[in-house]
C-alpha cells in the first residue's frame, strides 16, 4: 500500500546518452520526493512535486508527476561522469504514518565516460 | 554540508560489546530519524522521533535502542549486535515530521565481528 516502486534497478549508460527512471505507486500520492547518493555519500534532497501534471527542471536533471499523480519519473539528458549514483524517489506515508517518508529502492546510474 | 553530523563515521565492534552512534543537527529542525541502509534493504526507516516524541519504531530488534534528548540530538545505543547487522546507519532530520524534505548526515559505517 504505502510501498513506490522504481524501476530500472540498474542502469548503465555511455556518457552523452540520455536516462530516465520511473517510481511506482498503486495508490495516489500527496506528493513525491526524489534523492541523489553518490557512491560512498549519503542521501541529498533533489525536489518535491506536488501538482498533478507537474514538471520541473533543474538544469540537465526534469522531474515529472503523473496527472493521476501514481507515478513520477527523472530523466537525465545527456549524462555525464558526475550524475552517477543511485537515485530515490520518497513518499509520504499515508493516513496515520503521515510523519514518515517511505524510499523506494532506487535505481543505480553507472556512467562509461 | 555541515547542517546534520554523525560520529563516529566507521565503528568495528564485536558482538559483546556496548557502543552508541550520535547524530547531531544544527539546522533547527524538529524531527530526526534513524536509517539502516544495506545492500539488501536500502534505506530501511528504524526511528522516527517528532518534537522529541518517538512516532514510529519500525519492527526493530531492542538490540538498538534510540533516545532523543532534545531537538537536536539523536543517538543510537548498541549492544549484543549480530553481525546481519553491519551496515550504513544513515540519521536524518526534517523541519517536521511528514512530506518535508530530510536532511542526511555521512552516517555510520558499523562493522559487527
Amino acid at each position: 500500500g504505502q510501498q513506490v516502486m522504481q524501476i530500472p534497478q540498474y542502469q548503465h549508460v555511455q556518457e552523452g546518452e540520455d536516462f530516465t527512471t520511473y517510481c511506482n505507486s498503486s495508490t495516489t500520492l500527496s506528493n513525491i520526493q526524489w534523492y541523489k547518493q553518490r557512491p560512498g555519500g549519503h542521501p541529498v534532497f533533489l525536489i518535491q512535486l506536488v501538482k498533478s501534471g507537474e514538471v520541473k527542471k533543474q538544469k540537465r536533471l526534469t522531474f515529472q508527476f503523473g496527472e493521476a499523480k501514481k507515478n513520477s519519473s527523472l530523466h537525465i539528458t545527456a549524462t555525464q561522469t558526475t550524475d552517477v549514483g543511485t537515485y530515490f524517489c520518497a513518499r509520504e506515508g499515508s493516513g496515520g504514518s503521515n510523519y514518515k517518508l517511505t524510499f523506494g529502492k532506487g535505481t543505480l546510474l553507472t556512467v562509461n565516460p | 554540508e555541515t547542517g546534520v553530523t554523525q560520529t563516529p563515521r566507521h565503528l568495528v565492534m564485536g558482538m559483546t560489546n556496548k557502543k552508541s552512534l550520535k547524530c547531531e543537527q544544527h539546522l533547527g529542525h524538529n524531527a530526526m530519524y534513524w536509517y539502516k541502509q544495506s545492500a539488501k534493504k536500502p534505506l530501511e526507516l528504524m526511528f522516527v522521533y517528532n518534537f522529541k516524541e518517538q512516532t514510529e519504531n519500525n519492527s526493530v530488534p531492542s538490540r538498538f535502542s534510540p533516545e532523543c534528548p532534545n531537538s537536536s540530538h539523536l543517538f543510537l545505543h548498541l549492544h549484543t549486535l549480530q553481525p546481519e547487522d553491519s551496515a550504513l546507519y544513515l540519521c536524518a532530520s526534517s523541519q517536521r515530521g511528514g512530506s518535508y524534505e530530510q536532511y542526511f548526515g555521512p552516517g555510520t559505517r558499523l562493522t559487527v565481528t
